[in-house]
């Protein structure tokens, strides 16, 4: 398996450009998440996915901040108008929900945004 | 609200000697997990090692160890013989119920040839 597979690895853009970063979960992973890497702030949950239904998405941060899971798949998160404090590294991670038992998450390589 | 404490920002440790990462979490549930990643250069995220609540055993992975402290809520990482290649960043991480994974904010760990 290819593991957890995110586009772009790295991102530049201009402020108030709009950003979309893809994610591909694992194939039979039914859990997905999206966590956004700071110094200032670590490891942050953004929102998660069950089935491909938002479970949770308090941690996004602002309206300017969506995603999306149109299938089992595929996964967006997208940023409209982008800002220079949205630079970070933003992970996909995916996990099987099924059985009794923890599963391990596995995280993608991250895409490193950077926001002029 | 569930949270995880890594009050060490920055360790050394030389290289083939024992280190230990120190965390703390909060949390009111009752069946929980524990678990610390590595995040090398690469940024890759890597398990290390896990720990289930209910088991009183600490979980071992090779040099990788855990002191798991229940009632105390402490979990750390203990590394021995350490390598060049443990140089990374170290987080706890705990998911309580069914609830996602909260992470600590890390802990930098170099190897001092």
């Amino acid at each position: 398996d290819a593991g957890v597979i995110q586009s772009p690895r790295h991102e530049v853009t201009e402020m108030g450009q709009e950003v979309t970063l893809r994610c591909k979960p694992i194939s039979g992973h039914n859990s997905l998440f999206w966590y956004r890497q700071t110094m200032m702030r670590g490891l942050e949950l953004l929102i998660y996915f069950n089935n491909n239904v938002p479970i949770d998405d308090s941690g996004m941060p602002e309206d300017r901040f969506s995603a999306k899971m149109p299938n089992a798949s595929f996964s967006t998160l997208k940023i409209q108008p982008s800002e220079p404090r949205d630079s970070a590294v933003y992970f996909c991670a995916s996990r099987s929900a099924t059985g009794n038992s923890y599963n391990e998450q596995f995280f993608g390589p991250g895409t490193r945004l950077t926001v002029l | 609200a569930q949270t995880v404490t890594q009050s060490q920002p920055e360790m050394s440790v030389q290289e083939a000697e024992t280190v230990t990462l120190s965390c703390t979490y909060d949390t009111s549930e009752s069946d929980y997990y524990l678990f610390w990643y590595k995040q090398p250069p690469s940024r890759q995220m890597i398990l290390v090692i896990r720990q289930e609540a209910y088991k009183q055993q600490n979980a071992t992975e090779n040099r990788f160890s855990v002191n798991f402290q229940k009632a105390a809520k402490s979990f750390s990482l203990k590394i021995s013989d350490s390598q060049l290649g443990d140089a990374a960043m170290y987080f706890c991480a705990n998911k309580p119920g069914n609830t996602p994974l909260v992470f600590g904010k890390g802990t930098r760990l170099s190897v001092i040839a």
